[in-house]
């Protein structure tokens, strides 16, 4: 079974920064690769498929990379309102990551 | 806009069963595959049911399989899971969630969810 793995666990950076997030594979799942974005008492909110396809509305900032096993969500400039736990997702089976706390620094 | 509303949640003894509904407005409903997924308090997102458009073909995580059955009404816009056999560890809050497109297991939509609470 793939296993997918999100790092860091938490990621603390200032507003205006740039983020990194990662996720890892344990085997190729190609392109088949969504980030969501979750806050709390909400429902997550896609953000990323196809490794690197922004969903409809979802600003410039945010942009996805990689494929295989390896990915990267950045964040180009944070706002106030992307402090959220992000999830990666891998659609050929519906598995999660365990997800990237990002606060403020 | 579409719109998911989840129902049916609650207190449920273990053993017990409980049945969610997902009320769907503003798409197509029969043109999409639909899922349900669940977050235990403090943990993250769990996929836990799937449901093609028509109804006629069905997936589960192997945590669930033989105790929930996933099922839709395309007539009500509406999406089912009967939860049998409960579990403390079934305890979360349950999403519903359309797929953005047949053969893309993303979910562009999600309800606001609704929490089962396993416990005696």
């Amino acid at each position: 079974e793939i296993v997918m793995t999100q790092s860091p666990a938490t990621l603390s950076v200032s507003p205006g920064e740039r983020a990194t997030l990662s996720c890892r594979a344990s085997q190729s799942v190609s392109s088949n690769l969504a980030w969501y974005q979750q806050k709390p008492g909400q429902a997550p909110r896609l953000l990323i498929y196809g490794a690197s396809t922004r969903a409809t509305g979802i600003p410039a900032r945010f942009s996805g990379s990689g494929s295989g096993t390896e990915f990267t969500l950045t964040i180009s400039s944070l706002q106030s309102e992307d402090f959220a736990v992000y999830y990666c997702q891998q659609y050929n089976n519906w598995l999660f990551g365990q997800g990237t706390k990002l606060e403020i620094k | 806009e579409v719109q998911l509303v989840e129902s049916g949640g609650g207190l449920v003894q273990p053993g017990g069963s409980l049945r969610l509904s997902c009320a769907a407005s503003g798409l197509t409903f029969s043109s999409y595959v639909m899922s349900w997924v669940r977050q235990a308090p403090g943990k993250g997102l769990e996929w836990v049911s799937a449901i093609s458009d028509s109804g006629g073909r069905t997936y589960y995580a192997d945590s669930v399989k033989g105790r929930f059955t996933i099922s839709r009404d395309n007539s009500k816009n509406t999406l089912y899971l009967q939860m049998n056999s409960l579990r403390a560890e079934d305890t979360a809050v349950y999403y519903c969630a359309k797929e953005i497109r047949k053969g893309i297991a993303v979910a562009d939509y999600w309800g606001q969810g609704t929490l089962v609470t396993v416990s005696s």
